[in-house]
């Protein structure tokens, strides 16, 4: 039973660039939420998606978006970045058991 | 609004003993759920254990149990026989609304995290 799987592990972009993260949830799981975590930090809530909407939002710009393909995968797009981008960035799925499980991240650089 | 304290940056254990982390609450909700996840190194959160705030036992899941006391607002996670293994940054965390399903389910709150090192 495969886990929580983001992609790409690590990358770098320099400011102002776009970025696309990609999650598929745990299988039986239809919610997906991403976190932003800075060094140092716990995780902040970026939004959460369930039956393809956007259902719940924290406190980001419009710069952040994503969108939930009707196999329950997600992305989360990122434009122009700034330098306080750079963070580990969270997917993590839920079905009808209050837990989340989390991915392993995706760590972004911007430089 | 809702908030999670956790009030110690790092603590230390030796192998085998038991160390117990603190967590307080902070919610004008009446149904919320308690976690907690434990995050190596490598960056993926574990998760360890959760309490539903309507739960009147305290949540035990192998070494792991969720010391709850709903009066004081805290929700501090006791590990027995702590192994080398056990270092890594733990978090607390809430989450409204748990038992609500779907979309009624919130977004987790998390704390600041503790930094556990095992001692041999």
């Amino acid at each position: 039973d495969a886990g929580v799987t983001q992609s790409p592990t690590h990358l770098i972009k320099t400011r102002g660039q776009q970025v696309t993260l990609r999650c598929s949830p745990k299988s039986g799981h239809d919610t997906v939420s991403w976190y932003q975590q800075a060094l140092g930090q716990g995780p902040q809530f970026i939004f959460q998606y369930y039956e393809e909407e956007e259902r719940q939002r924290g406190n980001f710009p419009d710069r952040f978006s994503g969108h939930q393909f009707p196999n329950y995968s997600s992305e989360l797009n990122v434009n122009a970045l700034l330098l306080g981008d750079s963070a580990l960035y969270l997917c993590a799925s839920s079905g009808d058991r209050p837990e989340l499980f989390f991915g392993e991240g995706s760590r972004l650089t911007v430089l | 609004a809702q908030k999670i304290t956790q009030t110690q940056p790092g603590m230390f254990v030796q192998e085998k003993e038991a160390v117990t982390l603190d967590c307080t609450y902070d919610t004008s909700d009446q149904s919320y759920g308690l976690f907690w996840y434990k995050q190596p190194s490598s960056g993926e959160m574990i998760f360890l254990i959760y309490q539903g705030s309507y739960d009147e036992q305290n949540a035990t899941e192998g070494r792991y149990s969720l010391n709850f006391q709903k009066a004081r607002k805290s929700a501090n996670l006791v590990i027995s026989a702590s192994q080398l293994g056990d270092s890594a940054m733990y978090f607390c965390a809430m989450r409204e609304n748990p038992n609500a399903g779907g979309t009624s389910y919130g977004k987790l709150t998390f704390g600041q995290g503790t930094i556990l090192t095992v001692h041999p």
